[in-house]
């Protein structure tokens, strides 16, 4: 068991491109999560999926965001024409049942940084 | 809606001084609570929970959480603060129903020597 893992964990892109994330859950983990981190302040979800199925967003996704989980392993995060205001640390975690009691288990983290 | 406050964004203590995180939570039903853990440039860490259980609640590198609903608070101790304990803390409330964590703005701890 390797834990979670995010690629790249820097990303530095000019305004108006598209950048793409990529999160590996722990093996057999039913819950993934994605939440982003400014500076100076707490995590605040995103999305989440239970196996394949996305199954909740926030409003804080905008249409630009869109995350897939396409066999229920891998996720991917992908943000259409990144904006300044789109920098930030994006982290994924990973939980084994869709208990809310169940701990999440985070990535290190991807840090974007829109120029 | 569940909410989660932070009281102090920087705490600082000496070494071996006892350490005192605040967090008071918002929850129109019985809440499930966390307390993480980040170091510089890295993910969290869970350091302890609370699911309904004992009240008083031992997590890891001798961190301890008491529950108390008529304050609707779960403050993170430590006796003793250790030089490695210097990261930001975050506690974090979580959605029964779907397990999506609400966190506080979190709280810079720093140890003097």
């Amino acid at each position: 068991d390797t834990g979670v893992s995010q690629n790249p964990r820097h990303k530095i892109t000019k305004r108006g491109q598209n950048v793409t994330f990529r999160c590996d859950p722990i093996s057999e983990h039913n819950r993934l999560y994605w939440y982003r981190q400014t500076l100076g302040q707490g995590p605040e979800f995103l999305t989440y999926f239970q196996n394949e199925a996305q199954l909740e967003k926030s409003r804080l996704l905008s249409d630009r965001f869109s995350a897939e989980r396409p066999k229920g392993s891998f996720s991917t995060l992908e943000i259409q024409r990144t904006e300044q205001g789109d920098s930030a640390m994006y982290l994924c975690a990973s939980s084994p049942t869709s208990g809310g009691y169940d701990t999440q288990y985070f990535g290190p983290g991807t840090r974007l940084t829109v120029l | 809606a569940q909410s989660v406050t932070q009281l102090g964004s920087h705490v600082s203590v000496s070494e071996g001084a006892l350490v005192l995180l605040r967090c008071n939570y918002s929850s129109s039903v019985p809440p499930y609570l966390f307390w993480y853990v980040q170091y510089p440039n890295q993910g969290l860490q869970l350091l302890l929970k609370y699911t309904s259980a004992a009240t008083l609640v031992k997590g890891i590198n001798g961190f301890e959480a008491e529950f108390k609903k008529s304050e609707t608070s779960f403050h993170l101790t430590k006796p003793s603060a250790h030089m490695s304990d210097a990261a930001e803390y975050f506690c974090a409330v979580s959605a029964r129903n779907t397990g999506k964590l609400i966190f506080g703005q979190g709280t810079t701890l720093q140890v003097k020597p």
